[in-house]
């Protein structure tokens, strides 16, 4: 079965200190990943793929397919990055299952001045 | 950026009466909407997956005959929640996956702002 695990449910991190919101993840096949993000009383918006190996907002993502994790990092948190992050495998492997993501339970950064 | 509009934002009802929620992607083709279910402080849960054109696909232990779901259109899904009961009260969120041609990044899914569902 897919399986998502985002072990921490808060975090809490001082503006300008670096900050990690782990996902580990037991899919079958090569899924593509997600992080999306949610800011208070915002809908949930895509903040990056690995496909696309882009920094967004100063954050990134490694894949580490020998761990299955993707991790979210970010060197120096700042308040306005405070939200609900959630780490989403995507199966591409076709057939009716094709796009469907899978969302882990999510983390609850906030970050404090 | 690509918008994804619910109607109603929310909606109260009474048991055993029928709600329809409307999904529209405004600026894109969506070929495939997603209909997700939230409870309070959980993570999104996967109902349906819509295509165009075609019977959505349910995700196991979700009522086709409950939970309906037509994709009429390149830009509208409708969920219809029949002969709702209490336990059906949720937050219900659409999403939307442009084509190649929907002028939008294709496999990306772009969010509706939800939908607040009380049954009485």
């Amino acid at each position: 079965a897919q399986r998502v695990t985002q072990p921490e449910k808060l975090l809490s991190v001082f503006k300008g200190a670096p900050v990690e919101l782990k996902c580990n993840y037991s899919y079958s096949g090569s899924p593509e990943l997600f992080w999306y993000v949610q800011y208070s009383r915002q809908r949930l918006q895509l903040l990056l793929r690995h496909i696309s190996r882009e920094s967004i907002k100063g954050f990134t993502a490694d894949l580490n397919k020998g761990e299955t994790s993707f991790h979210l990092k970010k060197p120096f948190a700042q308040e306005e990055d405070s939200a609900m992050y959630y780490c989403a495998p995507e199966n591409n492997a076709g057939g009716t299952s094709y796009g469907k993501l899978t969302f882990g339970q999510g983390t609850i950064l906030t970050v404090h001045p | 950026g690509a918008v994804v509009s619910q109607h109603p934002s929310w909606v109260i009802c009474k048991s055993g009466t029928s709600v329809k929620i409307e999904c529209r992607s405004l600026d894109f083709q969506a070929t495939t909407m997603f209909w997700y279910r939230q409870f309070p402080k959980q993570s999104l849960m996967l109902m349906a997956t819509s295509n165009e054109g075609s019977k959505a696909t349910y995700e196991q232990g979700v009522e086709k005959d409950k939970f309906l779901i037509n994709h009429a259109s390149l830009t509208l899904s409708t969920l219809t929640v029949t002969s709702a009961h209490p336990e059906d009260s949720s937050f219900y969120i659409c999403s939307a996956r442009p084509g190649l041609a929907g002028g939008r990044v294709p496999d990306t899914q772009y969010f509706g702002p939800g939908t607040r569902l009380t049954v009485l």
